[in-house]
């Protein structure tokens, strides 16, 4: 079974500077999570979709990230513009439902923001 | 969000058992506890989740105290594989959703 896909692997940018990371769920999987990690610390929800609608956002910095999930299937997430502090790996995750089944994570996106 | 105490690191030899513990003394009769691990470079992956009861599956087996007011992790055997940052989370399932509120982990070293 295919995992749950990210691109970039790797990203550096400069600060004011737009970047944008995908992800491909696992098929089937109507639930999908991006989490921001800075170094050092554990994965924190940036947002939670159930199919394409958005369950929680509460933690999104709304003035300069976005995401969407068209068709309710691959999502993109959005930084713009860049700051120095956004520095971490994004971290795409996805699950069945919004119960309590276990979630599967990608490899992430690391980005530098210089 | 219930929160979680965890040690920050722990050590271990490799082929002996180790016991992560956790306290969770703010939980609730609905709150799941989830165990999930980070490898070095990757996504967290998951390891098992209870309730109430004792839970054993592949990868380890989870021992949840008669209060639930505190659980352990246990890998029966730890490999060099195994060295990772565990992460003990509470899950509340509601209607709107239930997401998985990350603290930082305990980074489990082994050594031959």
């Amino acid at each position: 079974e295919a995992g749950v896909a990210q691109s970039p692997r790797y990203k550096i940018i400069e600060k004011r500077q737009s970047v944008a990371f995908w992800c491909n769920p696992i098929s089937g999987h109507a639930t999908l999570y991006w989490y921001q990690q800075i170094l050092g610390q554990g994965p924190k929800l940036l947002i939670q979709f159930q199919n394409n609608g958005v369950v929680d956002d509460s933690q999104l910095p709304k003035d300069r990230f976005s995401a969407e999930r068209l068709k309710g299937v691959d999502s993109t997430l959005k930084i713009q513009p860049a700051k120095l502090e956004d520095s971490a790996v994004y971290l795409c995750a996805s699950s069945l439902g919004a119960g309590m089944e276990k979630l599967f994570f990608g490899s992430g996106t690391q980005l530098s923001v210089l | 969000d219930a929160k979680t105490t965890q040690p920050n690191s722990m050590e271990s030899n490799e082929e002996e058992p180790v016991h992560l513990p956790c306290n969770h003394s703010t939980i609730s009769g609905t709150d799941y506890i989830h165990w999930y691990r980070q490898l070095p470079s990757q996504g967290p992956e998951y390891v098992i989740h209870g309730l109430t009861s004792n839970v054993n599956n592949r990868m380890a087996s989870l021992a949840i105290a008669e209060d639930r007011k505190s659980s352990t992790l246990i890998l029966h055997r730890a490999t060099l594989r195994d060295a990772a940052v565990y992460y003990c989370i509470l899950r509340v399932l509601t209607g709107g959703g239930n997401k998985l509120t990350f603290g930082t982990g305990t980074q489990l070293k082994v050594e031959l």
